[in-house]
């Protein structure tokens, strides 16, 4: 079935580590997205990508770095140097059609400190 | 600032029992209104997209109208299995529109059917 597998589900990091998330999707869309959740917070953009080899920041980029190699494939770097990590992190694609199509989630990744 | 407030931010229903999501937004240049639904541990579900003022969609228990300020979700007759947190975002730029990409969104209405 066509869809966005984040992984891995669970990821716990270190003081001082950085750590990658993984996003793939396999419905042939253009764009992709990350988006930081927080509780009682809104969805907040991280970055995002419409075509490969090509990103930009959104609101809170800040500590986080992302590549776009390859149309399917949308990795997010959580670094040392965000501070407050602790998120539900969920990533996002659409496609560019004739209309505004709306953005699909994967199932997200939930980040906490050890 | 652009922003999207959601309200009430909680809401429990007796099953059956109809009632209204609100959205409302203070933003300019509106490309699309998204309405998601999202469960506990996992993304966002996508149910409705709205471009302009009186435009309206339906499915299942579900409707969304919009109007030049906010957007309603009605959901008539609902059952314990519409309990999730619903979510109302805003796109604003685009690939086909200019400017940045992303959705903004409120903070979601947490709504509880019981049986």
């Amino acid at each position: 079935d066509g869809g966005i597998t984040q992984s891995p589900k669970y990821l716990f990091r270190k003081e001082g580590q950085n750590v990658t998330l993984s996003c793939e999707q396999n419905l042939n869309h253009d764009a992709m997205y990350w988006y930081r959740q927080d509780p009682g917070q809104g969805l907040r953009l991280i970055y995002y990508s419409q075509i490969v080899n090509d990103f930009q920041k959104g609101d809170i980029a800040e500590g986080y770095s992302v590549s776009r190699e390859k149309k399917e494939s949308f990795p997010l770097t959580v670094t040392s140097a965000q501070k407050n990590p602790t998120a539900f992190y969920l990533c996002a694609s659409r496609s560019f059609g004739n209309s505004n199509q709306p953005q699909h989630f994967g199932d997200g990744t939930r980040l906490s400190i050890l | 600032e652009d922003q999207v407030t959601q309200s009430p931010e909680a809401l429990r229903l007796q099953e059956g029992e109809s009632s209204s999501l609100n959205c409302s937004y203070t933003v300019s240049g509106l490309r699309g209104l998204f309405w998601y639904r999202q469960d506990p541990g996992k993304g966002p579900e996508f149910l409705f997209t709205l471009y302009s003022a009186g435009e309206e969609k339906e499915k299942e228990r579900l409707k969304a109208t919009l109007t030049k300020k906010e957007s309603f979700l009605h959901i008539t007759a609902p059952k314990p299995e519409d309990s999730a947190t619903y979510l109302c975002a805003v796109q604003l730029g685009g690939y086909s529109g200019g400017g940045a990409d992303g959705l903004t969104f409120g903070k979601g209405t947490h709504l509880i059917i019981q049986p």
